[in-house]
C-alpha cells in the first residue's frame, strides 16, 4: 500500500459526459500529480500540483482541469469525453524538501467511454 | 528533462540475475538516475535511485557509468513477481520534479 488513495476504482460513462477522479495523497506530501495510461501512449504526463499551487503541466487537453484543495487532495476533470479518453488514470505524491523525493503512485482509476 | 533509452524488452530466467540497461547520454550533473517498475497496470512502485555512486537496497542495485551516461538496474535473483515494465528516468531530485516516463522495458522472468 502506498498511502496514495484513488477513488473510484472504475469508472464508466458515456461519451459527451463529465466525471471527476479523486485522490488522496499521502499524509504530508505536497505535491500531486496525474498521468494518464493509455494502451497505445504509455504514462504521459498531465498536471503537478504543489500545496494548492499549479506547478507542472504536461500535454493535458484543454478539456481536462486539475485542482488541490486546502487538504491536500486533488480532482481531475475530464469533461465532454470521447472513447479515446479511456484509459487508466495515475495519481502520485511526493513530499517537499531537499535532496531525493520519491514518488508513490496510488492504484489508478480505470475509466472506459462507451 | 534529459532522455533515456532502454531495451524494448528483456528475458531472465527465475533464480538468475537480471540486469536491465539504460542509455542516458545527456544526463545533466544535477540529474538523478531513478527506477520505477510496473507490475500489470498496477501503480508505478519506485526502485532505486542514484547520483552517481553505485546503490544497493532490499529491491535491486544500480551500476552507473564513471561518465554517467549509462547506468544498469541488477535484480540479483529474479523471481516471477519481478516479471513488469521497468522504467529508468532521470529527473532533478531537489524541487519534487515531475516524472517522465519513457517506453520502458518489459522483463519477462520465465521459471
Amino acid at each position: 500500500d502506498s498511502g496514495v488513495t484513488q477513488t473510484p476504482k472504475h469508472l464508466i460513462t458515456a461519451t459527451g459526459q463529465r466525471v471527476t477522479l479523486r485522490c488522496s495523497p499521502r499524509s504530508g506530501d505536497l505535491s500531486v500529480y496525474w498521468y494518464q495510461q493509455s494502451l497505445d501512449q504509455g504514462l504521459q504526463f498531465l498536471i503537478q500540483y504543489y500545496n494548492g499551487e499549479e506547478r507542472a503541466k504536461g500535454n493535458i487537453l484543454e478539456r481536462f482541469s486539475a485542482q488541490q484543495f486546502p487538504d491536500l487532495h486533488s480532482e481531475l476533470n475530464l469533461s465532454s469525453l470521447e472513447l479515446g479518453d479511456s484509459a487508466l488514470y495515475f495519481c502520485a505524491s511526493s513530499s517537499p524538501g531537499q535532496g531525493h523525493t520519491e514518488a508513490f503512485f496510488g492504484q489508478g482509476t480505470r475509466l472506459t467511454v462507451v | 528533462d534529459a532522455k533515456t533509452t532502454q531495451p524494448t524488452s528483456m528475458d531472465c530466467a527465475e533464480g538468475r540475475a537480471a540486469n536491465l540497461p539504460c542509455n542516458h547520454s545527456t544526463i545533466s550533473g544535477n540529474e538523478y538516475v531513478y527506477w520505477y517498475r510496473q507490475i500489470h497496470s498496477q501503480g508505478p512502485q519506485y526502485i532505486i535511485h542514484g547520483l552517481k555512486n553505485n546503490e544497493t537496497n532490499e529491491m535491486a542495485s544500480l551500476i552507473i557509468t564513471e561518465d554517467r551516461k549509462s547506468s544498469t538496474l541488477i535484480l540479483p535473483h529474479a523471481t516471477l513477481r519481478d516479471t513488469a515494465v521497468y522504467y529508468c528516468i532521470v529527473r532533478v531530485s531537489y524541487n519534487t520534479d515531475k516524472l517522465i516516463f519513457g517506453t520502458g522495458t518489459r522483463l519477462q522472468v520465465f521459471p
